[in-house]
């Protein structure tokens, strides 16, 4: 079973496009985030999110929204994608809120977007 | 929220041989945690180690953690192909909710 599972797996756009990347964890975890990993396979931290709280990387592009319909999911909106956005997207998920208290995070498998 | 630097950036050595890989962080922490990426994959956890700990064994891997230098290290004995991959370290600090990542180690064991 699938602990998180990401789709697309691959996603390939134009400039200009605005698209989505659903996230979905089935571990009853309280908290999911999204990661940004480059070409120089940087990881970097987008956003964190539980039901009480929305933690933003203040280096994010407003352009990019994370959306959560439920305390399973969430979606990675993206709007007006530009070239420097192709890299790869990481959903993640911790049962408590966050690594402070020793949590473990589970990664989803990625989704490779390429804007063209 | 902190940022792990680990090093060396790439590292490559034979099956059988011992691997080191080294983290250091700049401010006080609450626990350091150490993740492996194999290739196009997500994140694995691989171990955690506390603020109060020197040193952490799970199987091939041991950690160690010097506070006072503001740095761990991850140990992988004897060496597998499998274990080419890239290796990744996230220190946390007290209140922080954002964990982040640094660019990794990229490991190549050759059979």
């Amino acid at each position: 079973d699938t602990a998180v599972s990401q789709t697309p797996k691959y996603l390939v756009t134009q400039m200009g496009n605005d698209k989505s990347i659903k996230c979905e964890q089935n571990l009853g975890h309280d908290t999911m985030y999204w990661y940004k990993q480059d070409s120089k396979k940087f990881l970097k931290i987008m956003f964190s999110y539980n039901n009480k709280e929305l933690i933003i990387n203040e280096t994010v592009p407003n352009r990019f929204s994370p959306k959560s319909p439920d305390k399973a999911h969430l979606n990675l909106h993206i709007n007006s994608l530009e070239l420097g956005d192709s890299a790869v997207y990481f959903c993640a998920s911790t049962r408590g809120n966050g690594p402070t208290t020793g949590d473990t995070q589970y990664f989803g498998p990625g989704t490779r977007l390429t804007v063209l | 929220s902190q940022q792990g630097e680990e090093d060396p950036q790439a590292l490559s050595i034979q099956e059988g041989e011992n691997a080191t890989m080294n983290c250091s962080y700049k401010t006080s922490i609450n626990n350091l945690q150490w993740y492996r990426q194999n290739s196009g994959r997500g994140l694995v956890h691989l171990i955690l180690i506390r603020s109060n700990e020197r040193e952490k064994h799970s199987g091939r891997l041991r950690v160690t953690l010097d506070t006072s230098k503001k740095s761990s290290s991850l140990l992988i004995t004897a060496s597998r192909a499998a274990d080419t991959a890239s290796y990744f370290c996230a220190p946390s600090s007290g209140g922080s909710y954002i964990p982040t990542f640094g660019r990794g180690t990229s490991l190549i064991v050759h059979p």
